[in-house]
């Protein structure tokens, strides 16, 4: 099993690009969430999802869109990047359970100039 | 929302045992503690988990007291390999509790 796959691991966007991170896991987990971890900060939490079809914001989500057709996937997308947005994003996943452990991914390492 | 509390920094050297404590101040009732470690360029990885007393498994034990105001860490023997941030969560949700965690340096 692959557990959680981000892809990609690098991109640099100019300001006003947009793109899509992705997260695919096969552990058949339901929740799904997407922390973006600046220097010093720890991790903050964007969006996250309790399953296929329901979304709900985190602590930062401005600037930040998800959804979540299937169970395997939680994209974010980033519809018009800024600088600030420079950051390494990381998808996490939890079994079924607010208190079952968070199984991350291993980022992707955003640079927006 | 429940907010755990870390210090920031500490070093050790290799072989001796490494404690480190979090606060939990406003810990709820059906909330449990979870730990994670992250190395450099990687995600976080669950450590341990535990609701009160004392939990052991093959990498740390982690000791809660009765009120749950704290949980503590332990990492016996340390090794080079052990140098990573350490976070503490004590929320129901998980999530929405990771502070800036603690560094631990383990020292030749």
């Amino acid at each position: 099993n692959a557990g959680v796959t981000q892809t990609p691991k690098f991109q640099v966007l100019k300001t006003g690009q947009s793109m899509t991170l992705q997260c695919a896991q096969d552990m058949n987990h339901e929740y799904m969430s997407w922390y973006r971890q600046d220097p010093g900060m720890g991790l903050r939490l964007i969006h996250y999802s309790v399953g296929a079809g329901i979304t709900d914001q985190g602590e930062v989500p401005n600037g930040y869109n998800v959804s979540r057709s299937t169970t395997e996937d939680f994209p974010l997308r980033l519809l018009s990047a800024a600088p600030s947005q420079t950051s390494v994003y990381f998808c996490a996943t939890q079994r079924d359970r607010e208190d079952s452990p968070l199984h991350f991914g291993n980022g992707t390492r955003l640079t927006v100039t | 929302l429940a907010k755990t509390t870390q210090p920031i920094s500490m070093d050790s050297y290799e072989g001796q045992e490494v404690n480190i404590t979090c606060s939990h101040n406003n810990i709820a009732t059906n909330d449990y503690i979870t730990w994670y470690q992250q190395f450099p360029s990687q995600g976080p990885r669950f450590i341990i988990q535990g609701y009160k007393t004392k939990v052991t498994n093959e990498v740390a034990s982690l000791f809660i007291p009765a009120d749950r105001k704290s949980s503590t860490l332990s990492l016996p023997r340390v090794s080079l390999s052990d140098t990573a941030v350490y976070y503490c969560l004590g929320d129901g949700s998980n999530r929405l509790a990771f502070g800036k965690g603690n560094q631990v340096v383990v020292i030749p």
